[in-house]
């Protein structure tokens, strides 16, 4: 079945340094990937979602992009600030199967160097 | 206004007893999904339904049965309770078929089971 491997649990930054999160994915249909980010108390929420390899998603700073060869999508930021702590998750979503099933990965949980 | 809304927002339940977790939106929207989410393992899908009276197994089912009385209504019931289900649990909806849809999540119902 469709599985995301999200290997960064925790990544811990200073202030306006650049943030990279990486994922690999693996699919036998065609892919779209996104990105959710969950704040703490509230329900995960769309942050990009990219439809096409290659193709950059952008929204609030962040860009996204997926690798078809390498079937890996990776998020960043350049400068992050405190307001970008949260937990993020790649998530791998079916084209074509009729489900609109989404599969999550176990999420990166990012903070500030206090 | 909150789009989809959990209820209750918390809730302790006993070792056997039977739980009920609600879910309404109001996005007009025909898919609605119900997640369990648990530290390390991200958010996993239990049910979800794309008509009312009509659910379908996620990949995590058993110990949990669904029911979509209508298109805005979507319950997850524990019929026996079990310490592993403690959890916190989120409902979502999306509209479409056939592709990729961007899924909005409720702020979730943090379970405990005693």
């Amino acid at each position: 079945g469709d599985s995301v491997t999200q290997m960064q649990g925790q990544v811990t930054l200073s202030e306006d340094d650049f943030l990279f999160i990486n994922c690999t994915y693996s699919t036998t249909w065609y892919p779209t990937l996104f990105w959710y980010v969950q704040y703490p108390g509230e329900g995960p929420q769309l942050l990009l979602k990219v439809t096409t390899a290659n193709n950059k998603g952008i929204s609030r700073g962040f860009e996204a992009t997926y690798d078809k060869g390498t079937t890996s999508f990776h998020l960043q930021k350049a400068s992050v600030q405190e307001s970008d702590s949260a937990v993020y998750y790649c998530v791998l979503g079916e084209r074509g199967t009729g489900s609109n099933r989404l599969t999550f990965g176990k999420g990166t949980k990012f903070s500030l160097i206090p | 206004e909150a789009a989809v809304t959990q209820s209750p927002r918390s809730k302790v339940a006993v070792t056997g007893g039977k739980v009920t977790l609600s879910c309404h939106q109001t996005n007009n929207h025909d898919y609605m999904y119900w997640y369990r989410q648990d530290t390390g393992h991200g958010l996993r899908l239990i049910h979800y339904s794309y008509v009312a009276d009509s659910t379908e197994k996620g990949d995590i089912p058993d110990g949990y049965k669904a029911s979509r009385p209508s298109q805005e209504n979507f319950s997850l019931i524990l019929e026996l309770a079990s310490l592993s289900q403690t959890a916190v649990y989120f409902c979502a909806s999306s509209e479409g078929w056939g592709g990729a849809y961007e899924q909005y999540f409720g702020p979730g119902t943090r379970l405990t089971v005693l």
